[in-house]
């Protein structure tokens, strides 16, 4: 199967700094990622689709200047958190999908602490 | 609106009896369904998908499913449960026509197998 990887794997930030989680599809190229939002024990709630070379789509309630999403690359898409709070803490998980396939291949996930 | 219900937050079962974890779906037209495994602070792993064909889907480490298009349902289930199958599973429904591949997920069901 296809592999996706993420990183890093863990990162805990100072609240209002700037945070870049990188997700990475390594055997296939993605036409398509997404980026999910885990609380604790909790389901996934996607927070917005990328395509590369286009602008992403975000889900309804999810701000789009505070989670910055590029694509720029049809193996590499990135989250930026921008300015975060301690509320933003929480397991974010990316996905992608080639027309090749017919599901979602998921990274490892990145935690983000911010105090 | 598509949705996916899994109706329990934790199942426990001993070691070498069958396990079921529930799910049920809310879809227009013919459900892509899938289950997804994840295991503490990691991301989904890939279990199994029916697109069509046969009601019975085989998955990976023993894992099958079950569709029902009469009672909506597409529960997975194990022959005989293992103490490392202990983990959240999530069902999942894709969305349906146009160039959308989104996943609708459900809150997950904790399987815990006690040895």
């Amino acid at each position: 199967g296809a592999v996706v990887s993420q990183h890093p794997s863990r990162v805990i930030c100072k609240s209002g700094t700037s945070v870049k989680i990188e997700c990475r599809s390594l055997d296939f190229q993605a036409t398509t990622m997404f980026w999910y939002r885990q609380f604790p024990k909790k389901s996934l709630m996607l927070m917005a689709t990328s395509n590369e070379g286009s602008k992403a789509t975000y889900e309804q309630g999810v701000e789009k200047d505070k989670f910055l999403i590029n694509h720029a690359s049809l193996t590499l898409s990135t989250l930026t958190v921008t300015s975060a709070h301690p509320e933003d803490s929480s397991f974010y998980i990316c996905s992608a999908i080639t027309f090749e396939y017919n599901e979602q291949f998921f990274g490892p996930g990145t935690r983000l602490t911010v105090l | 609106a598509q949705s996916v219900a899994q109706p329990e937050d934790q199942v426990n079962v001993a070691e070498g009896n069958p396990l079921t974890v529930k799910c049920t779906y809310s879809v227009s037209g013919n459900p892509y369904l899938f289950w997804y495994v994840q295991y503490p602070n990691r991301g989904l792993q890939f279990l199994l998908k029916y697109i069509t064909g046969d009601n019975l889907v085989k998955g990976s480490y023993g894992f099958e499913a079950e569709f029902n298009k009469s009672q909506t349902s597409f529960h997975l289930k194990k022959p005989s449960a293992l103490v490392s199958d202990s983990a959240l599973y999530f069902c999942a429904v894709r969305g349906y026509g146009g160039a959308t591949n989104k996943l609708i997920f459900g809150t997950g069901t904790l399987l815990a197998v006690q040895p």
